[in-house]
């Protein structure tokens, strides 16, 4: 595609419940990234992606968040029994390849945990 | 650990006038990246600019400019007679380019810019 999508663009849920939030990379880039913005704040790194694998799972804030990407393509970040501290928005970005190259994001899922 | 300090969290100039963005990072890495990103109302973040560690040469792209000072560890952002459209939160960002995740972007906390006409 021309750009980075991401789906839904906003997401209310009510505290407890399971949410999957998707990312469409643009054509052809390799890495892959998930970022959390709370309110009036900068991004947060959670995961990245070399084509399937994830090498680093370290930023992810807890073990109720899990992401997985297939056939180097979509990425899904899952949140379970989410809090209301999950509220935040959700960015995904892609580049060509993990060294120096550009990264370039998706408008985010808003996320609010009721 | 890496870390970026952008000290304004707001701020407010009329039309026309010149405005610098401020930003101060930290790394222990002596090759790494610096990037500044604009986040208009949409959300989306629009990529501006990266310079690695190497070169300090300043760049100027039309109304935009960029000051890098190793010396100082600053990444300034400058922009000339600004516009209305110009109005946005900017991020400054840093990479490393030697790190387990894939040179993830850590980032400022983000400037946000008001152009009143």
């Amino acid at each position: 595609g021309a750009g980075v999508s991401q789906s839904p663009s906003n997401k209310v849920t009510e505290k407890g419940k399971d949410v999957e939030l998707r990312c469409d990379p643009i054509s052809g880039h390799t890495a892959l990234y998930w970022y959390r913005q709370r309110l009036g704040q900068g991004l947060e790194f959670l995961i990245y992606f070399q084509g399937n694998s994830a090498p680093d799972k370290s930023g992810l804030p807890s073990d109720r968040f899990s992401a997985e990407r297939t056939g180097e393509s979509v990425s899904t970040l899952t949140i379970q029994r989410t809090q209301q501290e999950d509220s935040a928005v959700y960015l995904c970005a892609s580049s060509l390849a993990r060294s120096k190259n550009i990264q370039y994001f998706g408008a985010g899922t808003r996320l609010s945990v009721l | 650990a890496q870390k970026v300090t952008q000290a304004q969290t707001e701020i407010s100039v009329v039309e026309k006038e010149d405005v610098t963005l401020d930003c101060v990072y930290e790394t222990r890495d002596t090759t790494y990246y610096l990037f500044w990103y604009k986040q208009p109302p949409s959300g989306e973040l629009v990529f501006l600019i990266r310079r690695n560690s190497f070169d300090e040469q300043n760049e100027i792209s039309g109304r935009y400019s960029w000051n890098f000072q190793k010396s100082t560890s600053s990444f300034n952002f400058t922009i000339t007679a600004s516009q209305v459209v110009d109005s946005a939160v900017y991020f400054c960002a840093l990479s490393e380019a030697r790190n387990n995740a894939g040179n993830m972007l850590t980032f400022g906390g983000g400037t946000r810019l008001m152009v009143k006409p």
